[in-house]
């Protein structure tokens, strides 16, 4: 079946460093790539996605690139911030009816 | 405009009990969703429905576990006989629901319910 795999965290990086955030995926057709994150004591919230192949979604400095040839949505941001410390979720889409697969979550914490 | 509420926040119970958590998806919206998060299994797709149908169960991970949804609007997620492998955080989300295989919707979460089976 279709299913996420991202990278374990925790991930500890300095206020400004480059991020990069790894996920892949399998999956039947095409399905539509999103990226979740859960900010502490928070709910889940959408911070970006894309529908098909050589997309790129992009939000609050964070990008991420629909690669069907690696099967790869990985996420990056060029200069972190404390404030985007969280729980990032990587996810895919069922093209069934929509319910979501999810990746198992990377812990970001980002140090002053 | 109001987004997806869920109550309670926190249930404890014990082991045998029945527990039902309920789910207001935002107004308007058609689909309804629920997932499970818990620290072994991540993030865990249950059951969708479209109006008050639910085309899709195959999350539900026994016959212990129910759903239905009423006015296509609120569900109740009932878990009968809870075990403690049942303790996790149950998450409902919403989406228009003008399904398009071409367009994936944005699912909007609520802040989920805390159960904790003893």
């Amino acid at each position: 079946g279709d299913s996420v795999t991202q990278m374990e965290g925790p991930v500890t990086l300095s206020e400004e460093a480059f991020l990069t955030i790894n996920c892949t995926y399998t999956a039947t057709g095409y399905p539509s790539l999103f990226w979740y994150v859960q900010y502490p004591g928070e709910g889940l919230q959408l911070l970006l996605k894309a529908t098909k192949a050589d997309d790129k979604g992009s939000n609050k400095g964070f990008e991420a690139t629909y690669r069907k040839e690696t099967t790869s949505f990985h996420l990056e941001k060029g200069s972190v911030q404390v404030s985007d410390s969280a729980v990032y979720f990587c996810a895919l889409g069922d093209n069934q009816g929509g319910k979501l697969i999810f990746g198992q979550g990377t812990e970001l914490s980002v140090k002053p | 405009g109001a987004g997806v509420s869920q109550s309670p926040s926190n249930k404890v119970t014990e082991k045998g009990k029945d527990v039902e958590l309920r789910c207001d998806p935002i107004s308007g919206h058609t689909a309804l969703y629920w997932y499970r998060q818990s620290l072994g299994q991540g993030l865990e797709f249950l059951i969708y429905f479209q109006g008050n149908s639910a085309p899709d169960k195959s999350g539900l991970p026994s016959d212990r576990f129910s759903a239905e949804r009423t006015g296509g609007s609120v569900s109740t997620l009932t878990i009968q006989r809870t075990q403690q492998e049942d303790s996790a955080v149950y998450l409902c989300a919403s989406s228009l629901g003008t399904w398009d295989r071409q367009y994936q919707e944005t699912q909007y979460f609520g802040p989920g319910t805390r159960l904790l089976v003893l």
